[in-house]
């Protein structure tokens, strides 16, 4: 079935460093791939989505890029602030079926 | 606009008690309609999701059950809760599919005890 694989956190980085956090999906057709972001003590929401190959998201200054060949959509961020700590969500929507797929979620944790 | 609302916030519960979580949306008709768990160092397990009133998929096995009665009704239930239930639920939903975001209710935080 589909799935969603993140990588393993927590991600402990100093303030202004480069971020990745990488994610992999196995789906049957073309879904639709999400970053969603949970905050301390916050719901999801939505950050970056990309909704064909080679599609770029963008937002906050996070991008990410739909790759059909590596079936990868890796979240990068040139520098990152305190106040990006958080849970990152990977996700992928399955069009044939309407399933909302998640990974298990990476730790990001930002020191000044 | 569109809103979800899910209660109740917290709930403390008994071993073998029975367990209804609910769910409603307002401002969309005919919205793809989802549970998750969330567990401590887990991340998000889809428990079920619906694409339509009456129509539920089961994700994995398990103590519970999911039913929609109403186009913008979404209920998680169990006759006998175990230890194991306890964690974090999410109701989300999406407008139909190919939708650009999901939109998730505040949680329930369920102890079992």
């Amino acid at each position: 079935g589909d799935s969603v694989t993140q990588m393993e956190g927590p991600v402990t980085l100093s303030e202004e460093a480069f971020l990745t956090i990488n994610c992999t999906y196995t789906a049957t057709g073309y879904p639709s791939l999400f970053w969603y972001v949970q905050y301390p003590g916050e719901g999801l929401q939505l950050l970056l989505k990309a909704t064909k190959a080679d599609d770029k998201g963008s937002n906050k200054g996070f991008e990410a890029t739909y790759r059909k060949e590596t079936t990868s959509f890796h979240l990068e961020k040139g520098s990152v602030q305190v106040s990006d700590s958080a849970v990152y969500f990977c996700a992928l929507e399955s069009g044939n079926t309407g399933k909302l797929i998640f990974g298990q979620g990476t730790t990001l944790q930002v020191k000044p | 606009s569109q809103t979800i609302h899910q209660w109740p916030a917290t709930l403390v519960q008994p071993v073998g008690s029975p367990l209804s979580l609910e769910c409603t949306v307002e401002g969309t008709s005919n919205p793809n309609l989802y549970w998750y768990r969330q567990a401590a160092g887990r991340g998000l397990q889809l428990l079920f999701y619906s694409v339509g009133i009456g129509q539920i998929s089961s994700e994995v096995p398990q103590n519970l059950s999911a039913s929609r009665p109403q186009d913008r009704q979404f209920i998680l239930s169990s006759k006998k809760l175990l230890l194991s239930d306890s964690g974090f639920y999410l109701c989300a939903w999406l407008k139909g599919t190919f939708s650009t975001e999901a939109f998730f209710g505040q949680g329930t935080r369920l102890t079992v005890v």
